[in-house]
């Protein structure tokens, strides 16, 4: 699986849109980013995922550069129930998945 | 989508007892579920595969005899910590899918706080 890198905190106005960058360089061509969001003291949330298309859902869009070595989630309107730690995780659809982790970004939405 | 669901939430153990996490799959059946393990500010660790119906395959620097992964049908998966320790007091989470259940990587549980005293 490809490794990501993501910085390790971020700060957000409540109200305002939260932009988290993820590099994943040496992502193949049939690896699929994915994002989820771990609020404290519970499993992570799926958000949202792409291939090389930008997607929008109910929750985020997920911006992914021309090369697909690098994505952005954007959260439109943070709030306070955004706060959470959000991992960027590439991997492929089908078969078992043993979905590695990495340190993820801690974003604080602050009021 | 798809529930994976774990009992207890939350469990409170004395110092050598064993304390058992289960795993469900509520809505699907899964042959394979996945057991992770989180400590405090640090980000999940995979510690096992477990296999329906056959032996779990650990993850490098896991006990498999400390941490027993019992998955006896295609909706439960057990792991068992074996005289635990406070060391061992951490955030457990298991995770699911089958292939054909669309695009998500996985569907985890709401995640085990073991506390060992």
């Amino acid at each position: 699986d490809a490794k990501t890198t993501q910085p390790p905190s971020m700060d957000c106005a409540e109200g305002r849109a939260a932009n988290l960058p993820c590099n994943h360089s040496t992502i193949s061509g049939n690896e699929y980013v994915y994002w989820y969001r771990q609020i404290h003291s519970q499993g992570p949330q799926y958000i949202i995922h792409g291939l090389k298309n930008n997607e929008t859902n109910e929750m985020a869009s997920l911006i992914i550069t021309e090369d697909r070595k690098s994505s952005t989630l954007i959260l439109p309107h943070a709030t306070l129930r955004d706060t959470a730690v959000y991992y960027c995780i590439v991997g492929s659809q089908g078969g078992y998945q043993k979905v590695t982790f990495g340190t993820g970004t801690k974003l604080q939405v602050i009021p | 989508g798809a529930v994976v669901s774990q009992h207890p939430s939350w469990v409170i153990c004395k110092s050598g007892t064993s304390v058992k996490i289960e795993c469900r799959s509520l809505d699907f059946q899964a042959t394979t579920m996945f057991w992770y393990r989180q400590f405090p500010k640090q980000s999940l660790m995979l510690m096992a595969t477990s296999n329906e119906g056959s032996k779990a395959t650990y993850e490098q620097g896991v006990e498999k005899d400390k941490f027993l992964i019992n998955h006896a049908s295609l909706t439960l998966s057990t792991l068992t910590v074996t005289s635990a320790h406070p060391e061992d007091s951490s955030f457990y989470i298991c995770s699911a899918r089958e292939p054909g259940q669309g695009p998500q990587l996985a569907f985890f549980g709401q995640g085990t706080r073991l506390t060992v005293v």
